[in-house]
């Protein structure tokens, strides 16, 4: 069956710009997962939605980021008034009834 | 809290030997235990998965990892490298079986086989 996607897979964008990032999380996957991957930091929790529980927003690391999950599926990451230190590639995950997940291929964000 | 060390950032091999690459980690919580492999510019990719059952976990692709509680570790292995086990190799841990959790992640290490 299709996997986690992501898209765009690629997005340069220039400083001060907002972006979004769509996830789509293999279906009937009930929770799902946005991590960050940069040199330096490694691989980072972002946020964390569960069903319809209030997500956890604890790895997000400024209010310029926000995400939103719709209809339990389809999830969209938006950085507001992009920095450079926001490049980075941005991972989605979904899982189902076990703490196993499973990964989209992820979206490149570059700011210049 | 929990966390993970790699211990080592780079592992070269000669194909055709063995693959050691250590992982030890820190948790409050009976842990899960995770390798997830990163191939260049690819997703990441479950190797294989600890969850409190068999103490030895076999994985894709002829790896193995074992579970030693005295040692905190999670080493993963495999007999003999192969050219295409070039890649990142990510060692993660999580709550345990309790539902939902995020995963932390080792630092990476990278390895790289010789013909």
């Amino acid at each position: 069956g299709a996997g986690v996607s992501q898209s765009p897979s690629n997005k340069v964008t220039e400083k001060g710009k907002d972006v979004e990032l769509r996830c789509d999380p293999i279906s009937g996957h009930t929770a799902l997962y946005w991590y960050r991957q940069s040199l330096g930091q490694g691989l980072e929790f972002l946020i964390y939605f569960q069903g319809n529980s209030a997500p956890d927003k604890s790895g997000l690391p400024s209010d310029r980021f926000s995400a939103e999950r719709t209809g339990g599926s389809v999830s969209t990451l938006t950085i507001q008034r992009t920095q450079q230190e926001d490049s980075a590639v941005y991972l989605c995950a979904s899982s189902a009834s076990s703490d196993t997940q499973y990964f989209g291929p992820g979206t490149r964000l570059t700011v210049l | 809290a929990q966390s993970v060390t790699q211990l080592d950032s780079h592992v070269s091999v000669s194909e055709g030997t063995p693959v050691l690459l250590r992982c030890n980690y820190s948790s409050s919580y009976s842990p899960s235990l995770f390798w997830y492999v990163q191939h260049p510019n690819k997703g990441l990719q479950l190797l294989l998965k600890y969850t409190s059952a068999a103490t030895l976990v076999k994985g894709i692709n002829g790896f193995e990892a074992e579970f030693k509680k005295s040692e905190t570790s999670f080493h993963l292995t495999k007999p003999s490298a192969h050219m295409s086990d070039a890649a990142e190799y990510f060692c993660v841990v999580t709550r345990g079986n309790s539902g939902y959790s995020t995963l932390t992640f080792g630092k990476g290490t990278m390895l790289l086989v010789s013909p």
